[in-house]
């Protein structure tokens, strides 16, 4: 069973840049989007973008200037980085792994990690 | 931006009954349409997608349709475990969720 594992730091500072990382066990990284998603306490939930294991990328355009996901296929890592980051971006932020329909890369997330609950504030 | 709208806000239910969850898209997304399940302190599970098929382990109580712009999940007939909130996806564009459906006993 692919299981996913966010870790980081649990609080950044405004200004500072977040950064995640996702360990990938259970399965193979290739052949898959890997995705980031957060959710903000009590709300809803926004992606913010993909990595493909070609290390192809792409972002959500609300946030496409602060972050940066990177793919060590070595390791079955995926991270992310978010600078300039401020109260707003306060929130759980989950890895998740896209299907595969009919051989294809698709972008529906069928497999999560638990989640990292990132606060931000000084 | 493709935009998701999801109603009711909240759905207040009790065990047995049928739950009708609903979900429009802001411009046609074809049937590019998944449905998550989320409980209190978990990630979301995936239930549905391409509109009607269930995700691997999805009980045949649940059940989705619809395609371009209207979709709906239907629960026929509610389990106590049931009771959460209900996210809808598109990937017609880059992706996108809706605000969600709290399903309340």
């Amino acid at each position: 069973q692919v299981q996913l594992q966010e870790s980081g730091p649990g609080l950044v500072k405004p200004s500072e840049t977040l950064s995640l990382t996702c360990t990938v066990s259970g399965g193979s990284i290739s052949g898959y989007y890997w995705s980031w998603i957060r959710q903000p306490p009590g709300k809803g939930l926004e992606w913010i973008g993909y990595i493909y294991d070609s290390g192809s990328t792409y972002y959500n355009p609300s946030l496409k200037s602060r972050v940066t996901i990177l793919i060590d296929t070595s390791k079955k890592q995926v991270s992310l980085k978010m600078s300039s980051v401020t109260a707003a971006d306060t929130a759980v932020y989950y890895c998740a792994r896209g299907m595969s329909i009919a051989a294809r890369p698709v972008w529906y997330f069928e497999f999560w990690g638990q989640g990292n609950l990132v606060t931000v504030s000084s | 931006e493709i935009v998701l709208t999801q109603s009711p806000a909240t759905l207040s239910l009790s065990p047995g009954e049928r739950a009708t969850l609903s979900c429009r898209a802001s411009q046609s997304i074809f049937t590019y349409l998944a449905w998550y399940q989320q409980k209190p302190g978990q990630a979301p599970r995936l239930l549905m997608y391409d509109a009607s098929t269930r995700a691997t382990g999805i009980p045949a109580r649940f059940s989705g349709s619809g395609s371009g712009t209207d979709f709906t999940l239907t629960i026929s007939s509610l389990e106590p475990e049931d009771f959460a909130i209900y996210y809808c996806q598109q990937r017609s564009n880059w992706p996108t969720f809706g605000q969600g459906t709290r399903l309340d006993i």
